[in-house]
């Protein structure tokens, strides 16, 4: 079993759709959670930063950790063609190593 | 966050030659990663550098492959050394701010002929 588990899709949406993107992990020393946008060809872009559980809220990303069930889920509303990249979850234990661990990474396409 | 710059920002090498990439942050830092993205797939992280200490590295990557330096707090180089077709990737280094929260350069897309 891989350490992060994430849909590479595609998935593809209209304009103005809710978005949902998932991963699953094995570690539950993972204390930090993130979410990436890479365009293609470009470095991942970090959107969302959470520590342990709960939500949190930054316009229309919403990131929710789910630490009983090991499950991570990124919420985009209102979602813009400009959404249209690869999302990548990324995890980490923090202390002195903190190297993140990846998912796959999920592309997705926004139509207008 | 931190603003983080590679150079060269491509290149196309020949086998067995070497290569050094450079990355500068706009800050100053502890700690500092060099990451790993082969055609399709995810990241995957070489080392870890910190200014001051010998780079970590993670299983499967070596110094002698893989030479890092890390002379100041704002800046870092790895270098590919004796380079082959297997090592066309895009190479990526990032930096903590605060405990997991990393941001990433452009990345450095290396192809080896």
């Amino acid at each position: 079993q891989k350490e992060v588990e994430q849909d590479p899709g595609p998935l593809s949406v209209p304009e103005g759709a809710i978005v949902s993107l998932n991963c699953t992990y094995s570690n539950s020393a993972f204390q930090y959670f993130m979410w990436y946008r890479q365009y293609s060809r470009k470095g991942p872009e970090l959107l969302m930063y959470t520590y342990s559980s709960g939500n949190k809220e930054d316009g229309r990303f919403t990131a929710q950790v789910d630490k009983s069930s090991k499950y991570i889920s990124l919420f985009i509303r209102d979602s813009q063609p400009s959404d249209s990249a690869t999302h990548l979850c990324a995890m980490s234990t923090g202390g002195s190593q903190g190297n993140l661990i990846f998912g796959k990474g999920t592309k997705l396409s926004v139509k207008p | 966050s931190a603003v983080i710059s590679q150079k060269p920002s491509r290149d196309i090498c020949q086998r067995g030659t070497s290569l050094t990439i450079q990355c500068q942050v706009d800050s100053q830092v502890t700690m500092m990663f060099w990451y790993r993205q082969q055609p399709g797939q995810s990241l995957t992280l070489i080392a870890t550098a910190n200014q001051g200490s010998e780079a970590t590295y993670e299983s499967g990557f070596v110094i002698d492959k893989f030479p890092i330096s890390r002379p100041n707090l704002t800046f870092s180089t790895l270098t590919v050394s004796n380079m082959s077709p297997e090592d066309s990737s895009i190479y990526l280094c990032s930096v903590e701010v605060t405990v997991g929260e990393q941001y990433f350069g452009p990345g450095t897309r290396l192809t080896v002929t």
